[in-house]
């Protein structure tokens, strides 16, 4: 079946301005992840969907960055007065439950660059 | 805090050599270990992960709770192998994934 899906898959943007990046998870994956992959720093937590649970936002680094999940399905990941540290690769995952288990699954990723 | 290192950024080796990839965590309980891989121009994707003890793609992992480590290791390196390695922790009543910073593999023919 279809796998998780990420757009846009590269997204250029202007220091200061607000981007929007969307994530669509495998159906019926209860569980939704978003992390960021920056050069020489691995792969970051960002927040965590779980149902209809509060989303773990321990990861994000600013209240510049939130996100939503609607539906129980698509999420969005917003930044806000975006800055040249936000360049990066955003990952999106969906697992199935939290079983133990449980594997995510990765979407290809928005490239994000802040000029 | 919990923490993953993965100690080596790039890995050069040659085909048919044995390989390994090092990768250390910091956490005090019983942790659930992965290995992510991510081939050029693909996502990343499960290898393996340490509670199903088994081999993919010829490559095994054990847990060392002793020396805190997860090293992944192959007898013998083919060119496929070249990708981008990722070591990962998940630690008890957490859904979220720690990663290292990964290790770019190269295996040279």
């Amino acid at each position: 079946g279809a796998g998780v899906s990420q757009s846009p898959s590269n997204k250029v943007t202007e220091k200061g301005k607000d981007v929007e990046l969307r994530c669509d998870p495998i159906s019926g994956h209860t569980a939704l992840y978003w992390y960021r992959q920056s050069l020489g720093q691995g792969l970051e937590f960002l927040i965590y969907f779980q149902g209809n649970s509060a989303p773990d936002k321990s990861g994000l680094p600013s209240d510049r960055f939130s996100a939503e999940r609607t539906g129980g399905s698509v999420s969005t990941l917003t930044i806000q007065r975006t800055q040249q540290e936000d360049s990066a690769v955003y990952l999106c995952a969906s697992s199935l439950d939290q079983g133990f288990t449980y594997e995510q699954y990765f979407g290809p990723g928005t490239r994000l660059t802040v000029t | 805090a919990q923490r993953v290192t993965q100690p080596e950024k790039l890995l050069s080796v040659f085909k048919g050599a044995p390989v390994e990839l090092k990768c250390n965590y910091s956490y005090s309980g019983s942790p659930e270990l992965f290995w992510y891989v991510q081939y050029s121009r693909q996502r990343l994707q499960l290898l393996l992960r340490h509670i199903s003890r088994e081999s993919i793609k010829g490559f095994t992992a054990d847990l060392n709770k002793g020396e805190t480590s997860f090293h992944l290791k192959k007898p013998f390196a083919q060119e496929e192998d070249s990708a981008m390695y990722y070591c990962a922790l998940r630690y008890q009543g957490a859904q979220k994934l720690v990663f290292g910073q990964g290790t770019r593999l190269t295996i040279n023919p």
